[in-house]
């Protein structure tokens, strides 16, 4: 098992550029979440997938965001333009919705440490 | 709505000794309670969960915590510390039924000197 699998590890950019970030989940895993991570706002949930379908992107900063999953086993989150107080780490994230209970175990990709200039 | 407040931004133990980070949560009834580690450059890691039963569960690597409900807490515990236990900690909780939302804290980081 490949784990969650994130591209790319680092991103820098200038601001008003598109970025986006790619997520590979668990095969099998049919829920997938985006998380930030800043200093200040510690880890916050972005958007939320169920089998492929969006069900919750309340965490969307603005509407520079948007995040899309084609199909099971690919996620992308894109930012255009993007600004500098957008530099985090972005974190994907997928678990095994059985009983779509969240009580399973949610997995971590390595995250994406974006820098935007 | 939720919360999780982890009191100790940076926690520093000497390798062998003792271990305890604290976590508070705010909410009507008894959440999911997780306990997350994250290494530098890395995803966080599962260390262990309450769901309900007995109050006090044991995690990966030697981990425990005990859930004490009078006191809202979800402490997590190690009684003697390795230095490659240097990392960072979030404690998260969760609703139960259908909700998928997990709520983390801002994260405790841990410092282990020789």
């Amino acid at each position: 098992d490949a784990g969650v699998i994130q591209s790319p590890r680092h991103e820098v950019t200038e601001m008003g550029q598109e970025v986006t970030l790619r997520c590979k989940p668990i095969s099998g895993h049919n829920s997938l979440f985006w998380y930030r991570q800043t200093m200040m706002r510690g880890l916050e949930l972005l958007i939320y997938f169920n089998n492929n379908v969006p069900i919750d992107d309340s965490g969307m900063p603005e509407d520079r965001f948007s995040a899309k999953m084609p199909n099971a086993s690919f996620s992308t989150l894109k930012i255009q333009p993007s600004e500098p107080r957008d530099s985090a780490v972005y974190f994907c994230a997928s678990r095994a919705n059985i009983s779509g209970k969240v009580a399973e175990k949610l997995f971590f990709g390595s995250g994406t440490q974006l820098s935007v200039l | 709505a939720q919360s999780v407040t982890q009191p100790d931004i940076h926690i520093t133990v000497s390798e062998g000794a003792s271990l305890e980070l604290r976590c508070n949560y705010s909410y009507g009834a008894t959440p999911y309670l997780f306990w997350y580690v994250q290494s530098p450059g890395q995803g966080l890691q599962l260390l262990l969960k309450y769901f309900s039963g007995d109050t006090l569960v044991q995690g990966i690597k030697g981990f425990e915590a005990e859930f004490k409900r009078s006191q809202s807490s979800f402490n997590l515990r190690k009684p003697s510390v390795h230095w490659s236990d240097a990392a960072e900690y979030f404690c998260a909780v969760g609703l139960g039924g259908s909700n998928y939302k997990l709520t983390f804290g801002k994260g405790t980081l841990l410092t282990v000197n020789p």
